[in-house]
This record gives structure tokens, C-alpha cells and sequence, in this order.
């Protein structure tokens, strides 16, 4: 089936680094992933759609200029959460397509645990 | 914006007891999804649901997608310790986007 790897799976930053996480699908193209955040003992949230060689499509609320999104290849999707501040910590997930097309529901990534210290 | 109510938000299982849990919508979504969450993980595809009224399992999950397409849930029969975790449904909307419900926590009971 289809795979997507995320990484790092852990991340510990100082306030004010940036950190950036990478989202990659294993044996199939993906044209569009997803970021998620997800809060402790909440539900994800979707943060932003890439699409590979445009520009990202935020939700409403969330900062593109601090959550810097780049989708150069089929396979790769970058997130990088800029000058971290504590209250950024939290667990990003991606997602992508799994190749059948939405309707087979999407394969997501393991996550990052990110604290911001 | 749209939002999936799922419930119970919680529940402490018996092993060998069947589990439901549901979510409802104020929208129409075309494609329903259950997925189950473990710690410190992302999200699997349990069951996906195409058409009205649907009714489908896998092994001992069934889903079923409402006639009004505004509502769906997901039963486990015969539970075992492995089921602990967090199950979520999600819609599909427009522009392939999915809406997540809450989740309902799974436990096993003392």
C-alpha cells in the first residue's frame, strides 16, 4: 500500500529557530499533501494544502508567512514552522493521496512532535 | 465551517464487548471515513464509505454511511485490547479536502 514518511518524528527547538519538517511519499507521485497540527487530545486541524509547483492554500487563521509550506517534487512536501515561539509546539501530520484518488481516503505520515522550548 | 459531531467522546471497553460510536453533520459529504489514531501516530484508513446508505465492514469494524448523507458510524464487534486508541471520522468536501470529527477515545476498563 501506499506509504508516506515523515520526518523528524521528534523535535526539540529553542523559541525563536526554525524548524523544518519534510513529508515524503514513498512509492507514489503526490501532486497534493496536507498539513495537519493536532493538539493534545484533540482532533487535526488542516493548516494548509501544498500542491506541488504552485503556491500553498492556507486555512483560514493560519499564518503562511510562519508556516512556510514548499511542494518542489511529486514526492516531497516541506513544512517549515518559522521563528517558534512555545505555543507552536504541538503534533504535525501530513497526508497525501494514496494514488486511487481521495475517495480511497489519504495515507498519512507518523507525525512530528514538536516542543518549542 | 463545516464540522463532523462525533460521539462518545470517550469510552471504557470490556474485552469482548462491541463498541459503536457515530458522527453526524450539518452537510452533506459525499465520501465518509473512519480512521483509528495510536499514540504518537498519524491517522490509518479503517473503512471508507462511497455511497448512501452503504453498509461495510472489515473483519470485525462495520461503517455505514446515512441515507441522508449526513451521518455515519462504525461498530467493532467482539473487542479486543488492540482496539484502544482513537477512531475518527472524517468527510470528504469539496476540493478533496477531509473534516475531521472529534475522535472517540477508546479504553479498556480496569
Amino acid at each position: 500500500g501506499a506509504v508516506v514518511s515523515q520526518h523528524p518524528s521528534r523535535v526539540i527547538c529553542k523559541s525563536g529557530t526554525s524548524v523544518k519538517i519534510e513529508c515524503r511519499s514513498l512509492d507514489f507521485q503526490a501532486t497534493t499533501m496536507f498539513w495537519y497540527r493536532q493538539f493534545p487530545k484533540q482532533s487535526l486541524m488542516l493548516m494548509a494544502t501544498s500542491n506541488e509547483g504552485s503556491k500553498a492554500t492556507y486555512e483560514q487563521g493560519v499564518e503562511k508567512d510562519k508556516f512556510l509550506i514548499n511542494h518542489a517534487s511529486l514526492t516531497l512536501s516541506t513544512l517549515t514552522v518559522t521563528s517558534a515561539h512555545p505555543e507552536d509546539s504541538s503534533f504535525y501530520i501530513c497526508s497525501a493521496e494514496g494514488g486511487g484518488g481521495a475517495e480511497d481516503g489519504y495515507t498519512f505520515g507518523s507525525g512530528t512532535r514538536l516542543t518549542v522550548v | 465551517g463545516q464540522q463532523l459531531n462525533q460521539s462518545p467522546q470517550s469510552m471504557f471497553i470490556q474485552e469482548g464487548e462491541d463498541v459503536s460510536m457515530n458522527c453526524t453533520s450539518s452537510s452533506i459529504f459525499n465520501t465518509w471515513l473512519w480512521y483509528k489514531q495510536d499514540p504518537g501516530e498519524g491517522p490509518v484508513l479503517l473503512i471508507a464509505l462511497y455511497k448512501a446508505g452503504e453498509l461495510t465492514s472489515n473483519g470485525r469494524l462495520t461503517a455505514q454511511f446515512g441515507i441522508t448523507r449526513k451521518d455515519s458510524f462504525l461498530n467493532i464487534s467482539a473487542s479486543i485490547p488492540s482496539d484502544v486508541g482513537i477512531y475518527f471520522c472524517a468527510g470528504l468536501r469539496a476540493g478533496n479536502m477531509l473534516t475531521f470529527g472529534g475522535g472517540t477515545r477508546l479504553m479498556v476498563k480496569p
